[in-house]
């Protein structure tokens, strides 16, 4: 079967750096994307690894390893405002607009 | 403003009445997709449309039905809802692969 990986709960001060891993296992692959979704709100969009290495956004990075199958995100100089989940999902065999979602990584960051 | 929006946003109905929930995005996006989010489980991919008259399904299509014949909206339809069926709906559309999510629908059916 196809799945994602990636750990339920991370916690955090502000100010310091977290990586949130996603190792996936799917039959086919067209990229790895990140999404934000805080309490009671909808996903939005981090980033998208279509090839291997690191793309940075502002405080956001995102890196790929297709040859691992393995990416993380990088959250660098932490805010309060960061806590909310985080979700990894796989463009995979079926098409290239089918996604697989992790189960998400619940990030509390504390003064 | 750029937005995808759902209705109802909360809906209570009981077992085997017909129910509907549309969606409608204003970017002229191709792709547009259903998903259900459920405690523990992630989002879960229910079905896709990659353009008019074109959709397929995702992971977890059963029960649910959807059409596209114009290229904003993307109604989810249940034709006979069923308890396990209770959960937070979303739609998205995008371009390439940058999803836009409406502001979700949260179902109960009893």
């Amino acid at each position: 079967g196809q799945s994602l990986e990636q750990p339920s709960e991370v916690t955090a001060v502000e100010g310091a750096i977290v990586q949130i891993n996603c190792t996936y296992q799917t039959s086919g692959f067209y990229g790895l994307s990140w999404y934000q979704q805080h309490d009671g709100g909808a996903p939005t969009f981090l980033s998208y690894n279509a090839l291997d290495g690191l793309e940075e956004t502002g405080r956001f990075s995102s890196f790929l390893s297709r040859s691992d199958s393995y990416g993380y995100l990088l959250l660098q100089e932490l805010q309060m405002k960061d806590s909310a989940s985080y979700f990894c999902a796989v463009r995979s065999s079926g098409g290239y607009n089918k996604l697989i979602f992790g189960a998400g990584t619940r990030l509390a960051v504390h003064p | 403003e750029a937005q995808v929006t759902q209705n109802p946003r909360y809906l209570i109905t009981v077992t085997g009445k017909k129910l509907t929930v549309t969606c409608s995005q204003n970017m002229n996006h191709e792709y547009m997709s259903w998903y259900r989010q459920d405690p523990g489980l992630g989002l879960r991919q229910i079905y896709y449309s990659m353009n008019v008259e074109v959709t397929d399904k995702g992971d977890v299509p059963e029960g649910y039905k959807v059409s596209r014949k114009e290229k904003r909206n993307f109604p989810l339809i249940l034709e006979s809802p069923s308890p396990n069926q209770t959960s937070l709906y979303f739609c998205a559309s995008s371009l390439i692969y940058e999803q836009y999510f409406g502001p979700g629908t949260r179902l109960t059916v009893t």
